[in-house]
């Protein structure tokens, strides 16, 4: 039992478009990042949030934004999807003071 | 920067073998380190991790990994593989704040 829930578990989207991916982690886990893994290769970050604002961010464009919510969800939202956006989304959190994350299973994004 | 660089992108024992893959790190500052194992189609299960406490570490499923200071190595070891054990392998490294960055793993096949 991972803890993290992400929905939803696969998606095909169509390129231009704008797509919302949800996390919900467990309670007290006030860091949450979001990765890319693309097919065969290692997950990329996105961005980190801790206490509901951004507190890093990987080399990602800004149409790539995210929210987090005081009740410990989060949003990873991509405007004017591109093929290249297929991938899985991984969302991952932890509790104040320790080291490592616990994953979510992921989003399968298919953008068409 | 951290980074990690994983070697072997692909690794096969047999069951029974010894199962060593390789991770070197690059960090500026003191690491964390971390080995995760992602099955198919599945999110990150976390292995086991170094958080500057005892430099041998223990994880789950007869896995172990040795950090050495001197070689920027984290290896992860276990003596005798079992068919379960074939998954994809990824090492990481963070810092303080949770910046968690990945290698490109490593595929483990386990013949028998």
């Amino acid at each position: 039992e991972t803890g993290v829930t992400q929905s939803p578990t696969h998606l095909i989207k169509t390129r231009g478009q704008q797509v919302t991916l949800r996390c919900s982690s467990q309670s007290g886990h006030n860091t949450v990042s979001w990765y890319q893994q693309a097919l065969g290769q290692g997950p990329q970050f996105i961005f980190q949030y801790y206490r509901e604002e951004e507190n890093g961010r990987g080399n990602f464009p800004p149409r790539f934004s995210g929210l987090q919510f005081p009740n410990y969800s989060s949003e990873l939202n991509v405007n004017a999807l591109e093929l290249d956006d297929s991938a899985l989304y991984l969302c991952a959190s932890s509790l104040p003071g320790t080291y490592g994350y616990t994953f979510g299973s992921g989003t399968r994004l298919t953008v068409v | 920067a951290q980074s990690v660089t994983q070697l072997g992108s692909h690794v096969s024992v047999s069951e029974g073998a010894l199962v060593l893959l390789r991770c070197n790190y690059s960090s500026s500052v003191p690491p964390y380190l971390f080995w995760y194992v992602q099955y198919p189609n599945q999110g990150l299960q976390l292995l086991l991790k170094y958080t500057s406490a005892a430099t041998l570490v223990k994880g789950i499923n007869g896995f172990e990994a040795e950090f050495k200071k001197s070689e920027t190595s984290f290896h992860l070891t276990k003596p005798s593989a079992h068919m379960s054990d074939a998954a994809e392998y990824f090492c990481a490294v963070s810092d303080k704040n949770n910046d968690m960055r990945f290698g490109a793993g490593t595929r483990l096949t386990v013949k028998p």
